[in-house]
């Protein structure tokens, strides 16, 4: 089944830029889903189809996929951007089956 | 207002079963396809399958293919998952989602499964 690998952990300053990268073979291919998920919350769509932004979410958030890797890119990082982010895939269109990343720590020092 | 609301903590024993459900309500219930993911604490997201109320027809990960039953009644717009025998390695934090092509765009609350003796 496809495979799609996290860094564990991200650390960046407030004010600063996040890039989380999500890497899978070919994963510029498919459409590309991001959340995030705060300690004892659901997870939250944030980014879906590779770059498009959910209503009610920051512009901050964005995201691009090419080759390899896709990644989550946060500007302008806030202490309420701290959370655990994951990708997500849905494995072929017949299967239909999805696939999420390992999930990345997003720790703001 | 869309919202997705699951049934309530259960703590069960190993080797019984349980039906956790997941409500959906403020859209067309039939139009979208709803997800159950599993959570581990201090570990990451698992998608476990799905099922498109319209058909029904459920999809399974390979990982939880035989372990689970997922299924839906859309004349109540309500969505199951369902263990005949539950083992403690069972424990987690079960979430539903709405959605496929444009992600899971809307996720239950949540439900607790503790499985000890």
């Amino acid at each position: 089944s496809y495979v799609l690998t996290q860094p564990p952990s991200v650390s960046v300053a407030p004010g600063k830029t996040a890039r989380i990268s999500c890497a899978g073979d070919n994963i510029g291919t498919r459409g590309v889903h991001w959340y995030q998920q705060k300690p004892g919350q659901a997870p939250i769509l944030v980014i879906y189809y590779d770059t498009d932004r959910p209503s009610g979410i920051p512009e901050r958030f964005s995201g691009s996929n090419s080759g390899n890797t896709a990644t989550l890119t946060i500007g302008r990082v806030e202490a309420g951007d701290e959370a655990d982010y994951y990708c997500q895939v849905w494995d072929s269109p017949s299967d239909r089956l999805g696939v999420f990343g390992g999930g990345t720590k997003l720790t703001v020092l | 207002e869309v919202q997705l609301v699951q049934s309530g903590a259960e703590v069960i024993r190993p080797g019984e079963s349980l039906r956790i459900s997941c409500k959906g309500s403020g859209y067309r219930f039939s139009s979208y396809n709803i997800n159950w993911v599993r959570h581990v604490p201090g570990k990451g997201l698992e998608w476990m399958g799905s099922v498109d109320p319209n058909k029904p027809q459920s999809r399974y990960s390979p990982s939880f293919q035989g372990r689970v039953s997922i299924s839906s009644d859309k004349s109540i717009t309500t969505a199951y998952l369902q263990w005949s025998n539950l083992k403690a390695s069972d424990t987690a934090i079960y979430y539903c989602a709405r959605g496929y092509e444009y992600g899971l765009d809307v996720w239950g609350q949540g439900t607790t499964v503790t499985v000890s003796s």
